[in-house]
C-alpha cells in the first residue's frame, strides 16, 4: 500500500531563512509524488510534481523537491521563506492501481519577521 | 479561466438531516473528485466521478454518495448526518485521469457543520 510520512507536524522559520519541509514515501512501485499548499479558507493548490523524469522538481513560488529513491524521501524545500508561504504544506502520494491521491497529514509552516 | 466553484461554502445541518454539496469543475475537465478534510483524519478520498460514472470509491459508508451531470458537475450527498460529518469537502478536478495521469485543481471547499 502506499502512503506518505510528513515527518513534521509544524515548522517555524524566520522570513529570509531556508525552509525545509519533509516527507517519507512508502511504496511498492515507481511513486508520483506531489506538494500540496493550503492557505487558511483556501482550497489546495498543486506546488510541484514528481513523476519520474528528474529527481529534482522545480515548483512554483521557489519551490523545490528532490526525489531520493535510496532515502524514500521527497522533502521541500525553499531557499529564502516570504510571509506569504506561511500555510499548510501535505506531501501527497498516487496510488497507481486507483490512481487517487493519498495525503500526509500536513506541516503548517510559520514564516516570523 | 474560472477555477473550480463549490456551493455552498458554508452549511449548518442537524443530526438526521441530509445535505447536497455542488462542485462545478474547470471547463473541459470531465474527472471529478471528492474529499472529505478534517482535523482528527486528516484528507481522505471520497469518491471520483468521470464521464458521469462513478470510477473510484474510498472507504465511506454508504450515507455519502454522488454522481455527475453531462456538463461535468458534480454533486455529493449525505444522508442521516451524524456529528463526524462536521467537515470540509473539497472537490477537485482534472481533465481525465487523476493522481498521476492528470493535475488535479482543488476548490475553496464547503464547510458542513452538524449539530
Amino acid at each position: 500500500a502506499q502512503s506518505v510520512t510528513q515527518l513534521d507536524s509544524h515548522v517555524s522559520v524566520s522570513e529570509g531563512t531556508p525552509v525545509l519541509l519533509r516527507c517519507n514515501y512508502s511504496s511498492s512501485y515507481s511513486p508520483s509524488l506531489f506538494w500540496y499548499v493550503q492557505h487558511p479558507n483556501k482550497g489546495l493548490q498543486l506546488l510541484l510534481k514528481y513523476t519520474s523524469a528528474a529527481t529534482l522538481v522545480k515548483g512554483i513560488n521557489g519551490f523545490e523537491a528532490e526525489f531520493k529513491k535510496s532515502e524514500t524521501s521527497f522533502h521541500l524545500t525553499k531557499p529564502s521563506a516570504h510571509m506569504s508561504d506561511a500555510a499548510e504544506y501535505f506531501c501527497v502520494v498516487s496510488d497507481p492501481g486507483t490512481d487517487k491521491l493519498i495525503f500526509g497529514t500536513g506541516t503548517r509552516l510559520q514564516v516570523f519577521p | 479561466k474560472a477555477g473550480v466553484t463549490q456551493t455552498p461554502r458554508y452549511l449548518i445541518k442537524t443530526r438526521g438531516q441530509q445535505v447536497t454539496l455542488s462542485c462545478s469543475p474547470i471547463s473541459g475537465h470531465r474527472s471529478v473528485s471528492w474529499y472529505q478534510q478534517t482535523p482528527g483524519q486528516g484528507l481522505q478520498f471520497l469518491f471520483e466521478y468521470f464521464s458521469e460514472t462513478q470510477r473510484n470509491k474510498g472507504n465511506f459508508p454508504g450515507r455519502f454518495s454522488g454522481r455527475q451531470f453531462s456538463n461535468s458537475r458534480s454533486e455529493m450527498n449525505v444522508s442521516t448526518l451524524e456529528l463526524g460529518d462536521s467537515a470540509l469537502y473539497l472537490c477537485a478536478s482534472s481533465r481525465a485521469g487523476t493522481g498521476a495521469t492528470d493535475t488535479q485543481y482543488f476548490g475553496p471547499g464547503t464547510r458542513l457543520t452538524v449539530l
